[in-house]
């Protein structure tokens, strides 16, 4: 399996654009995570799915922010308008199993809001 | 919910010394214990984790201890070497929960 998939690596965009992040999870995961990592906050747990079904959003920062997983196999996470302070590492991750729940992480996206 | 808490914040250690990084959680059903090691610039990936009915686990130079009474869990790393440097993040999942609740991270730098 090639793991967790994540895309654009990358991205940089101006204040007040729409940022929309993907993610791939490894086949047969039932979990996907949201994360967003900075050197303030550390690393936050933004939303998690189970069965594509949003389990737990309360770690979204605002209205702003928006998650979606439409099957198995790919879920978004939607920045709409973006700000500066968005700018942060977002991780992906996945895991098989609800009780000892290892997480595998994608790559990231290194995203930066001018 | 779930509070986990990881000191110390930033550790610098010898080579070929030993580093201990400690947290403690909150909530007494928690019942899996994953440690997490990212290197700079990379992912978090698990490095090794530990069940709530065993008191210690240890896999070559890195062992993880826990202490349920007293809810708290630690990482010990030996013989440390200069790839060891990373940041470490200590985890506590709950039974059936699915989610994992991430202490802020422990910075280790291992000195040549």
């Amino acid at each position: 399996d090639a793991g967790v998939i994540q895309s654009p690596r990358h991205e940089v965009t101006e204040m007040g654009q729409e940022v929309t992040l993907r993610c791939k999870p490894i086949s047969g995961h039932d979990y996907l995570f949201w994360y967003r990592q900075t050197m303030m906050r550390g690393l936050e747990l933004l939303i998690y799915f189970n069965n594509n079904v949003p389990i737990d959003d309360s770690g979204m920062p605002e209205d702003r922010f928006s998650a979606k997983m439409p099957n198995a196999s790919f879920s978004t996470l939607k920045i709409q308008p973006s700000e500066p302070r968005d700018s942060a590492v977002y991780f992906c991750a996945s895991s098989r199993d609800r009780v000892y729940n290892e997480q595998f992480f994608g790559p990231g996206t290194r995203l930066t809001v001018l | 919910g779930e509070n986990v808490e990881q000191h110390p914040s930033t550790l610098s250690v010898q080579e070929g010394d030993s580093a201990v990084i400690k947290c403690t959680y909150s909530d007494s059903a928690s019942n899996y214990f994953p440690w997490y090691k990212q290197e700079l610039g990379k992912r978090p990936q698990l490095i090794i984790d530990i069940r709530s009915n065993v008191g210690e686990k240890k896999d070559q130079r890195i062992a993880v201890t826990l202490n349920k009474t007293a809810k708290h869990f630690s990482l010990h790393i030996t013989e440390t070497q200069p790839e060891d440097s990373a940041v470490y993040f200590c985890a506590a999942s709950r039974a059936n929960a699915g989610k994992s609740t991430f202490g802020d991270g422990t910075t280790l730098t291992v000195k040549p």
